[in-house]
């Protein structure tokens, strides 16, 4: 297993647009995490599902921001219309139920 | 609102010197991550700690997590330019341990 994996590593937009990314987690793992980190910042949680169920989802995530996870494997974040402000590194995590999470490489996003 | 403070914030040493690095709370976590990120790369777990009062050493890092679970420290010694990067401590809360809190980090720069 290679470990959790994320594309693309980056993409930039022009405001207004939409972008989606993607997120393959650890073969085994059940959780799935996605969390923003802007300059000089820790990362933000944003969402996480427990298999193919969105279980919580952070005050940050707007109603622009829609994550999927369909089958409990990969998962899928979208923005639309981006905005200036929207622009960071979008992590994706997994882990194994409550157990260390281990991170992907990171979507940097660059909205013009 | 359950935050972790990371001081200091910036560190530049001469190679071979020792440094700590402290994650404080004022809340108690289940666990403690110390995480260490490269630019533009997603953080790499270096090591979680779960009982209060828990040592543990990964070659020249020594990691703490105080009695009770409020704070830890990472201690370096003899620090090689290979140390530098961003080091981050996670706690885990939430129900069930799902949402990770993140410091802001400490940037080391070890100069050769």
């Amino acid at each position: 297993d290679t470990g959790v994996s994320q594309d693309p590593r980056h993409k930039i937009t022009k405001r207004g647009q939409n972008v989606t990314f993607r997120c393959d987690p650890i073969s085994e793992h059940n959780r799935l995490y996605w969390y923003r980190q802007t300059l000089g910042q820790g990362p933000e949680f944003l969402t996480y599902f427990q298999n193919e169920a969105q279980l919580e989802k952070s005050r940050l995530l707007s109603d622009r921001f829609s994550a999927e996870r369909p089958k409990g494997s990969f998962s899928t974040l979208e923005i639309q219309r981006t905005e200036q402000g929207d622009s960071a590194m979008y992590l994706c995590a997994s882990s194994q139920e409550a157990r260390t999470q281990y991170f992907g490489p990171g979507t940097r996003l660059t909205v013009l | 609102t359950q935050l972790l403070e990371q001081s200091p914030q910036f560190l530049s040493i001469q190679e071979g010197e020792n440094l700590t690095v402290y994650c404080n709370s004022s809340s108690v976590f289940s666990s403690l991550q110390w995480y260490r990120q490269e630019p533009g790369e997603g953080p790499v777990l270096l090591v979680t700690v779960v009982t209060g009062g828990e040592v543990k050493k990964l070659k020249r890092l020594t990691f703490q997590f105080g009695d009770a679970r409020k704070d830890s420290s990472l201690h370096i010694t003899a620090a090689q330019p290979g140390d530098t990067g961003l080091y981050l401590c996670a706690g885990a809360s939430g129900t069930g341990g799902f949402k990770t809190i993140f410091g802001a980090g400490t940037r080391l720069f070890v100069k050769a």
